[in-house]
């Protein structure tokens, strides 16, 4: 069965410095995608950045990279320079098809503080 | 940019109350989700609709019902509410297609208590 684990119920890091939150996953699908999602403290869900499972370079957007790693199956998102506006929570999450369908599921998160 | 709205936003039950949550969105998707958030668990998922008139159970589906009339509402509704199901409920929707990468896009979430 496919799963998700976020391993850090939280961290803190300083202004302006890098940080790695961590993702492993579990699928015997080839074909899936990972997702990094951002829900800072007013509670709505923000799309950071998307990996394919065949994507042979790992994704960046902006401040935010995807350090994909498949045979150890994990997805770290890095983000670099960080940012008082950066504290929050933090979803790792990953889609596969099955069954004709679409499926997603979610971390339990990891809650991320920026301190000045 | 409208997107996905839920409705409504917060809302408090007492033990054995029905209620629905609306959920519409105006992107064409054809996928719509609902996910119940709780502290700890990240966001897990009720029930799914594939398109209009379908419906699937999701991880959680216990306690719940859902339909999809028309493709650009999806309806969760809580027939005899239980503490247990005191959330905050998310809608997603999605489009359909093999060149999408199944980005979810989220509504603001509605908070439900129940007494």
């Amino acid at each position: 069965a496919q799963k998700i684990t976020q391993t850090q119920p939280g961290m803190f890091v300083q202004e302006k410095e890098a940080v790695t939150l961590d993702c492993t996953y579990d699928t015997s699908d080839q074909s899936y995608g990972l997702f990094w999602y951002k829900q800072p403290s007013s509670g709505e869900m923000i799309f950071l950045i998307y990996q394919g499972s065949y994507d042979e370079q790992n994704a960046t957007e902006g401040r935010y990279s995807l350090n994909f790693q498949k045979a150890r199956k994990s997805a770290n998102l890095v983000i670099s320079a960080s940012q008082l506006g950066d504290s929050a929570m933090y979803f790792c999450a990953m889609r596969w098809f099955s069954g004709g369908y679409n499926k997603l599921i979610f971390g339990a998160g990891t809650r991320l503080a920026v301190h000045p | 940019n409208a997107g996905v709205t839920q409705t409504p936003k917060f809302r408090v039950l007492k033990t054995g109350q029905s209620m629905t949550l609306l959920c519409a969105q105006d992107m064409n998707h054809e996928y719509m989700y609902w996910y119940r958030q709780d502290p700890g668990m990240g966001l897990r998922l009720i029930h799914y609709s594939v398109g209009e008139g379908t419906t699937a159970k999701g991880e959680v589906p216990d306690g719940y019902n859902v339909s999809r009339l028309k493709k650009q509402n999806f309806l969760l509704g809580l027939e005899s509410a239980a503490p247990s199901q005191t959330s905050v409920y998310f809608c997603a929707s999605s489009p359909l297609g093999t060149r999408d990468t199944g980005e979810l896009f989220f509504g603001e979430g509605s908070r439900l208590t129940v007494l």
